[in-house]
C-alpha cells in the first residue's frame, strides 16, 4: 500500500539555523499538507499546498516558513533561522479528493521527522 | 472558536472488554469527522471518518465509531478490546466549508490491558 514517507526521521539544529525538512507524498496525490505536533500537544495544521501554490495557511505558518514542491515527488518544509519553540514532531500529509468521489479527502500522514532545535 | 475535545487523556480496558474512546466538535455547519491511531514512533494512521448517511460507520481493524449530531459527538468503539489496540487516538474534524485543513483533539492514550 502506498505510504508519505519523510526524511530525516529526527533532525537536530542549532537555534538560528535554517533546516528544510522533506516528504514524497502519495504518488496520485494532489494536495499536500503540513502539520505540527508539540511535545505533548495536539496537532496543529500549518500549511495546505495544491496546484504549486499555497491554498491554505495557519496563523503559525509565518514568514519564517516556506514550502515547495521542487519536483514531481518532493514537497519539502524550509524552516529558516529556528527558534527553541520551533521543536517539534512535523508530519506531512497528502490526499486526493477525487479518489473519494470528490466529496471528501481523506489526509494520509507520513511517520513525521521530529525537530529539534537547541 | 472551531475545536474538537477529546475529554479524557487515557483510557484503560481490559483485553476481551468493549471499549470507547469519547471526542465531541465544536464547528458550524456540518463537518466530516475522522479518527485516527498513532503507534510509537510512526505516523497518523486512518482509522475511519463519517461524511454523510449512517451514523454508525465501520473503519479498519474492528473499530466503528457513532455519530450523534445533536450531541455534537463523534465516540470510537469497538466491541472487543485487544492488547495491540494500545495506542495514541485522535479525532479530527474537517470543517465543511471553504477549508481541507483538519483540527484535531489533544488525543488519548488508550491502554489495554491483558
Amino acid at each position: 500500500e502506498p505510504e508519505v514517507t519523510q526524511t530525516p526521521s529526527h533532525q537536530v539544529t542549532q537555534m538560528g539555523q535554517e533546516v528544510i525538512l522533506r516528504c514524497v507524498p502519495i504518488s496520485n496525490h494532489l494536495y499536500f499538507y503540513w502539520y505540527r505536533q508539540i511535545l505533548g500537544q495536539k496537532v496543529e495544521f500549518l500549511v495546505s499546498f495544491y496546484n504549486n501554490e499555497i491554498s491554505e495557511k495557519s496563523e503559525i505558518f509565518d514568514d519564517q516558513f516556506s514550502v515547495e514542491r521542487p519536483d514531481g515527488s518532493n514537497f519539502t518544509l524550509k524552516i529558516r533561522s529556528t527558534k527553541l519553540e520551533d521543536s517539534a514532531m512535523y508530519f506531512c500529509a497528502s490526499s486526493n479528493p477525487a479518489l473519494s468521489g470528490g466529496r471528501t479527502d481523506t489526509q494520509y500522514f507520513g511517520p513525521g521527522t521530529r525537530l529539534t532545535v537547541l | 472558536a472551531q475545536s474538537v475535545a477529546q475529554p479524557e487523556d487515557q483510557v484503560n480496558v481490559a483485553e476481551g472488554n468493549p471499549l470507547t474512546v469519547k471526542c465531541t466538535y465544536s464547528v458550524s455547519g456540518n463537518p466530516y469527522l475522522f479518527w485516527y491511531v498513532q503507534y510509537p514512533n510512526r505516523g497518523l494512521q486512518f482509522l475511519l471518518k463519517y461524511i454523510t448517511g449512517d451514523n454508525l460507520v465501520k473503519g479498519s481493524y474492528g473499530f466503528e465509531a457513532e455519530f450523534n449530531k445533536s450531541q455534537t459527538s463523534f465516540h470510537l468503539k469497538k466491541p472487543s478490546a485487544l492488547v495491540s489496540d494500545s495506542a495514541l487516538y485522535f479525532c479530527a474534524v474537517r470543517p465543511f466549508s471553504g477549508t481541507y485543513k483538519y483540527i484535531f483533539g489533544t488525543g488519548t492514550r488508550l491502554k489495554v490491558l491483558a
